[in-house]
């Protein structure tokens, strides 16, 4: 089964700096996603693509999304303390009920 | 809208016993519910997929007799893990999806976790 990666494993700015997170997949898919997570928590919905799309916008957020490449990247800007966590991608290449792989995800400390 | 929980957030039992978890949507019907598996600084990985009314469907590798799913209703699925032992020890994440036809994709809402620990 395909299995996203992403890079960094862990990324460490200061605040107000821009924060970029990639993933890359192996299959073709209908749509890639953002969840955050904070520590020992669950994950939270961020942002949504799909494969007809190129970029999208969401407040602070920008993801683009490459699929010759197979890859996406999620952008943060004017990043705050707020947004330490774990940030995981997920595709899904599923006909009917969704069957979301995730990447293993990248984690980023913002210092302030 | 679209809130999904699980009880309880974190148990601990000894090694041979069974511990339930249940997942809920509590304000949707869901036709559709994922239990994950995640280890510490690690990914979530699927384990089933259930359907309401309906036999689970695991992933690659996940013991169906260990790992028992029962989703009874549109709101209610329960991961029941058997006899655990520690290396089950592990943060259990479920997720549910409205099912809504004529969507082109059915976003999943997750649970805020279960972290089990086992003696």
């Amino acid at each position: 089964s395909q299995q996203g990666e992403e890079d960094p494993q862990a990324l460490s700015i200061q605040e107000g700096e821009n924060a970029t997170m990639n993933c890359s997949y192996k299959t073709s898919i209908n749509n890639l996603q953002w969840y955050r997570q904070n520590s020992g928590r669950g994950l939270v919905h961020l942002i949504l693509i799909r494969s007809n799309e190129r970029e999208k916008h969401s407040g602070r957020l920008r993801v683009t999304l490459d699929t010759s490449k197979k890859s996406s990247s999620l952008l943060i800007t004017a990043s705050r303390a707020a947004d330490t966590a774990s940030y995981f991608c997920a595709t899904d290449a599923s006909q009917g009920a969704q069957k979301l792989v995730f990447g293993q995800g990248t984690r980023l400390t913002i210092n302030p | 809208g679209a809130v999904v929980s699980q009880h309880p957030s974190w148990v601990i039992c000894k090694s041979g016993t069974s511990v339930k978890i249940e997942c809920r949507s509590l304000d949707f019907q869901a036709t559709t519910m994922f239990w994950y598996r995640q280890f510490p600084k690690q990914s979530l990985m699927l384990m089933a997929t259930s359907n309401e009314g309906s036999k689970a469907t695991y992933e690659q590798g996940v013991e169906k007799d260990k790992f028992l799913i029962n989703h009874a209703s549109l709101t209610l699925s329960t991961l029941t893990v058997t006899s655990a032992h520690p290396e089950d020890s592990s943060f259990y994440i479920c997720s549910a999806t409205p099912g809504m036809s004529g969507r082109s994709y059915n976003e999943q809402f997750f649970g805020p976790g279960t972290r089990l620990t086992v003696l």
